[in-house]
């Protein structure tokens, strides 16, 4: 089974440019999270899809951040425009929700993609 | 405001030795604590969850205990390997809804042959 992937690896843009990140989960994950980690810096949760929908977005920088999820399979980032700050490495993670006993529970492991290093000049 | 705290030096030990990693937290209240490995240009890769009511948890030569009081979880590698020197990451989960975790800046760990 095919891991979470990003597109791309690596992106050096100028300043004031457009970036777009993609992040395909493991197929069948309805859970789908992007992190960021800024370097010297500890890991930062952005924001949290259920499908399509936006669950939780409150780590989301600010406004030039546009996070998509059509279709509820893989997710884009976009950075318009870019600032020095945004510089980072994006995780994109996924996870299952699963039925245990009598409710459903999320089994939280989160599987990470390989990161997009973000680098903004 | 929440804060986790990790062994900022790096540990070094010797092969076959048992690595232990301490993940300290402070205002906040979580439901599962988990461990993450992470490897140079990669991202974390999911080793244990242990939960707010567990004491401690195992997965082969892999241990970690949860103390709620002391807000403090153990992380301990048994017979350890060259192959385990990666950076280990505390990640605190709340349980809610949205599952976000927390992370805590990792330590390095390195076992020397």
């Amino acid at each position: 089974e095919a891991g979470v992937t990003q597109f791309p690896s690596h992106s050096v843009i100028e300043k004031g440019q457009t970036v777009t990140l993609r992040c395909d989960p493991i197929s069948g994950h309805d859970n789908l999270y992007w992190y960021r980690r800024v370097m010297g810096k500890e890991i930062k949760f952005l924001l949290h899809f259920v499908k399509e929908s936006k669950q939780d977005e409150s780590g989301m920088p600010n406004n030039r951040f546009l996070a998509e999820r059509t279709g509820g399979t893989y997710s884009t980032l976009k950075v318009q425009p870019a600032e020095l700050e945004d510089s980072g490495v994006y995780f994109c993670a996924s996870s299952q929700v699963a039925f245990g006993g009598q409710v459903w529970r999320f089994y939280n492991e989160q599987f990470f993609g390989p990161g997009t290093r973000l680098t903004v000049l | 405001s929440q804060k986790i705290e990790q062994n900022s030096e790096a540990l070094n030990i010797q092969e076959g030795k048992t690595a232990t990693l301490t993940c300290n937290y402070t205002n906040y209240s979580p439901a599962y604590l988990q461990w993450y490995r992470q490897d140079p240009g990669r991202g974390p890769v999911f080793l244990l969850l242990i939960r707010e009511n567990e004491k401690e948890k195992r997965k082969e030569r892999l241990k970690v205990t949860f103390d709620t009081t002391l807000k403090q979880s153990l992380f301990h590698i048994t017979a350890s390997q060259p192959a385990d020197s990666a950076t280990y990451l505390c990640a605190l989960d709340n349980a809610g809804n949205n599952r976000k975790l927390i992370w805590g800046l990792g330590t390095s760990l390195a076992v020397n042959p």
